[in-house]
């Protein structure tokens, strides 16, 4: 079973504060994303990553960067959390064919105070 | 860019009653097209999928959806609901001639089964 892991379930941070969220895959899938989940809004690609050190901008990429030095690592930064950032967070992998389906994690649910 | 509409935010049914979720994407190409289903405390997981083919395309649980290329919509149907199937639907969609590899998807569909 592919497993995709977000290291952390709940989190909570204070206004200014610099956050990392954490996602580890074990089926070396090549592509990585990071979504937000909020409620009425559903799920909002924020970004997305094709390759080791590769990324694109998703559709709401504004406050947040990325980090992918390994495969099987994305990483999704917060450079200065604000209260708006309030949310579930959500990392999903998939491989690289195009018939392909997302696997995702259980989510972080960030809470920024 | 492309967009997914799910009309139905909120359904409530009782035990035993079918269910129609709808699903409508704007995009003019070639599409893949999803259903996850997130039950309360659980990840999102994979309901269904339509890649190419039979149109007519059956998942897990008993659920299955329609993609109907002229409507551009992807209902999710089951003839017979349980208390079980109490979760949030989401449908998404993925363009296959513009190499974006991200899903987008629905605002979801938040579906209580009442016993």
């Amino acid at each position: 079973d592919v497993k995709v892991t977000q290291s952390s379930r709940y989190l909570v941070k204070r206004t200014g504060e610099k956050v990392f969220l954490e996602c580890v895959q074990d089926m070396d899938h090549e592509n990585m994303f990071w979504y937000r989940q909020d409620p009425g809004l559903g799920l909002r690609l924020i970004y997305f990553s094709y390759d080791v050190k590769m990324k694109e901008k998703g559709d709401i990429p504004e406050g947040y960067s990325v980090s992918r030095e390994k495969k099987e690592r994305f990483s999704l930064i917060l450079e200065s959390a604000s209260t708006n950032q309030t949310s579930m967070y959500l990392c999903a992998s998939k491989t690289g064919g195009l018939n392909t389906e997302a696997f995702f994690g259980q989510g972080t649910r960030l809470t920024v105070v | 860019a492309q967009s997914v509409s799910q009309h139905n935010h909120h359904v409530i049914l009782s035990e035993a009653a079918s269910l129609e979720l709808g699903c409508n994407y704007s995009y003019g190409g070639t599409v893949n097209l999803f259903w996850y289903v997130q039950y309360p405390g659980q990840h999102l997981q994979l309901l269904l999928k339509y890649f190419s083919g039979d149109p007519l395309v059956k998942g897990i649980k008993g659920f299955e959806a329609e993609f109907i290329k002229s409507k551009f919509s992807f209902n999710l149907r089951k003839p017979s609901v349980q208390w079980s199937d109490t979760a949030e639907y989401f449908c998404a969609v993925t363009p296959m001639d513009t190499g974006r590899r991200a899903l987008t998807f629905g605002s979801g569909t938040r579906l209580q089964v009442q016993p």
